[in-house]
């Protein structure tokens, strides 16, 4: 298997561009998560699906943000419009379960 | 929620050496802790887990010890080599997701 994928790896954008993250998880995994890691901090989980259905949304930081899974082997995360304070890197995870997570290689968003 | 502390920070050690890197956690319920090894530009990967049903689990020279009385963890690298220097990471179950902790950046020197 080739592991999580995400794309792209970077992304330089101007302030109020929207944004879009892609995820394909690793096949056969029923959950998928939504990770965002800067310096301040750390590494914060922002939302996951299981099954295709958001469960918990709560760590998105604000109405900007959006995440969507229209079938099992892709989700997007969607950021409009974007601010320079949402550079970060963005990681996607997947896991058949609720344990054991698989990270992609991540997303590195400068917003100028 | 799930709160998780990690200490230190940053470790250095002399190649060689043994490191130690400590987690605490605060949901008594929780009962799965997994590490994960981050490297420059890269995602971070699972190395071992420990569930809660067993004290101490090895895995070659990485050790990971759980009492769960304390709410503590840690994580054991022996005889430590350069390729070891990255960033680690524990972390803890929550809302059927994972709370990490702040990480520690563990330098080997040749």
């Amino acid at each position: 298997d080739a592991g999580v994928i995400q794309s792209p790896r970077h992304e330089v954008t101007e302030m109020g561009q929207e944004v879009t993250l892609r995820c394909k998880p690793i096949s056969g995994h029923d959950y998928l998560f939504w990770y965002r890691q800067t310096m301040m901090r750390g590494l914060e989980l922002l939302i996951y699906f299981n099954n295709n259905v958001p469960i918990d949304d709560s760590g998105m930081p604000e109405d900007r943000f959006s995440a969507k899974m229209p079938n099992a082997s892709f989700s997007t995360l969607k950021i409009q419009p974007s601010e320079p304070r949402d550079s970060a890197v963005y990681f996607c995870a997947s896991s058949f379960g609720s344990d054991t997570q698989y990270f992609g290689p991540g997303t590195r968003l400068t917003v100028l | 929620g799930e709160n998780v502390e990690q200490h230190p920070s940053t470790l250095s050690v002399q190649e060689g050496d043994s490191a130690v890197i400590k987690c605490t956690y605060s949901d008594s319920a929780s009962n799965y802790f997994p590490w994960y090894k981050q490297e420059l530009g890269k995602g971070p990967q699972l190395i071992i887990d420990i569930r809660s049903n067993v004290g101490e689990k090895k895995d070659q020279r990485i050790a990971v010890t759980l009492n769960k009385t304390a709410k503590h963890f840690s994580l054991h690298i022996t005889e430590t080599q350069p390729e070891d220097s990255a960033v680690y990471f524990c972390a803890a179950p929550s809302r059927r997701a994972l709370t990490f902790g702040s990480g520690t950046r563990l330098q080997v020197q040749p």
